[in-house]
């Protein structure tokens, strides 16, 4: 079964760090991953997606991700934090079913926190 | 492209009474989806559409609640009987016929008092 491990529930960075946001996955098949950025009390909005294209992938707001199938890891990285990047981030991998909805498995999330 | 919106965004109820959500998905998209976010918790997946053809329902999906998908349009997730466990935000997504990306609503908070 498909899953998805976050490591840090918290991260804290200063305004100009590097951010990175660790996701480790589970996949039975070649897996599709997904970032997305969840902004207090609202859905949930894409950052970018590995479809096993290119493996380095980037995505919207200075974000990359880098698929690592040796290390099952897909974590995400971005140069120089903002302080709009506050925010809650998840990580998702694809599951293929019977029912055929390749729904999407999260994980837990990581809050990120950008002080000045 | 207007994307995917839901209504009411926020609900608070009783428990034991019944609640109705509406999720309009992006226009052209053949696939609906409905998660569940509880407080600290990444989204987990309830049931999902293929036009009005729901194929797939979790295990979290109780007999108290059910969605439609009248004509492959907008789609409808009632819970009956609410209880406080059921408080959380419910997310609508729709993507494509192919899989790929799924775009997310803003979701309904539900509170169940």
């Amino acid at each position: 079964a498909q899953s998805v491990t976050q490591l840090g529930s918290h991260v804290s960075v200063s305004e100009g760090a590097l951010v990175l946001l660790r996701c480790n996955y589970s996949s039975s098949v070649p897996p599709y991953l997904f970032w997305y950025v969840q902004y207090p009390n609202q859905g949930l909005q894409l950052l970018l997606k590995y479809t096993s294209a290119a493996t380095l992938v980037k995505g919207i707001n200075g974000f990359e991700a880098e698929f690592k199938k040796s290390e099952t890891s897909f974590h995400l990285t971005k140069p120089s934090a903002h302080m709009s990047d506050a925010a809650e981030y998840f990580c998702a991998v694809s599951a293929p079913s019977q029912g055929g909805s390749e729904k999407l498995v999260f994980g837990k999330g990581t809050k990120l926190t950008v002080n000045p | 492209d207007t994307g995917v919106s839901q209504d009411p965004r926020h609900k608070i109820t009783k428990r034991g009474q019944n609640v109705t959500f509406r999720c309009d998905p992006i226009s052209e998209h053949n696939r609906l989806y409905w998660y569940r976010q509880t407080l600290g918790q990444g989204p987990e997946f309830l049931t999902y559409f293929q036009n009005e053809a729901q194929l797939e329902k979790s295990r979290l999906l109780s007999d108290r609640f059910s969605a439609e998908r009248p004509k492959g349009s907008f789609s409808t997730l009632e819970i009956q009987r609410t209880e406080q466990g059921d408080s959380a935000m419910y997310l609508c997504a729709s993507s494509p016929i192919l899989p790929d990306t799924q775009y997310f609503g803003p979701g309904t908070r539900l509170t169940v008092l």
